[in-house]
């Protein structure tokens, strides 16, 4: 069981370069969630998706897209990269019951030249 | 949307006892989570608190009073492998979290 995966492990990118970082959970979780994770300031939520088909923006939306396509994967867009998009990236899943936690997957490192 | 602090560093002796602190406000509750993440590592769920009092698991417990907006976490018998940073997250009534910044927890021999 895989559980969570993303790809690539880790991009360096040139600034205005599009990139899209893939997702796949195999635990027919409902939730998806990407975050980017920056020191000293945290996990913040880009954007999320509660099932199939539906999708919302985060606290740091822009210059980022996603879709939800189906129940495993959950890709995120960066239409135009800048330097600033520079930073870890998290994807995580949930089976979005109350009470139910969050799983990580193990990270995406991107930097923006 | 959510205000969540705690200490962005403590340090502790192997086999002592250390607490960390969260307090949060926020416009909708519905549950304190605190997950441990290893330095290059995804972080991993360690607790879960949606009523006030406290949750025990082993070593680690967490303590939740809503009316306070307060939580922490209590790390008992501290080892080596507990060097690590631990977020505090709280959910809104949409399954949303929002994270403290982390706090780095560094054990001493």
């Amino acid at each position: 069981i895989a559980g969570i995966t993303q790809a690539p492990t880790s991009q360096i990118l040139a600034a205005g370069r599009r990139m899209t970082l893939r997702c796949t959970q195999d635990m027919r979780h409902n939730a998806m969630y990407w975050y980017r994770q920056d020191l000293g300031l945290g996990l913040r939520l880009i954007h999320y998706s509660n099932t199939a088909g539906t999708t919302g923006k985060g606290e740091v939306p822009d210059g980022y897209s996603v879709s939800r396509a189906n129940t495993d994967d959950f890709p995120l867009t960066l239409a135009s990269a800048v330097p600033s998009q520079t930073s870890v990236y998290f994807c995580a899943s949930s089976p979005g019951t109350s009470g139910s936690e969050q799983f990580f997957g193990p990270g995406t490192r991107l930097t923006v030249l | 949307g959510q205000n969540i602090d705690q200490p962005t560093e403590m340090t502790a002796t192997e086999g002592a006892i250390v607490q960390i602190n969260c307090t949060y406000q926020t416009s909708g509750f519905n549950g304190l989570f605190w997950y441990q993440q290893h330095a290059g590592e995804a972080p991993t769920f360690l607790s879960y608190n949606v009523l006030d009092g406290l949750e025990e698991k082993g070593r680690f417990s967490s303590f939740l009073s809503r009316s306070k907006g307060y939580s922490y976490l209590l790390l008992k018998e501290l080892q080596m492998k507990d060097s690590a940073s631990y977020l505090c997250a709280v959910r809104d009534g949409d399954y949303k979290l929002s994270f403290g910044v982390g706090t780095t927890v560094t054990v001493r021999a």
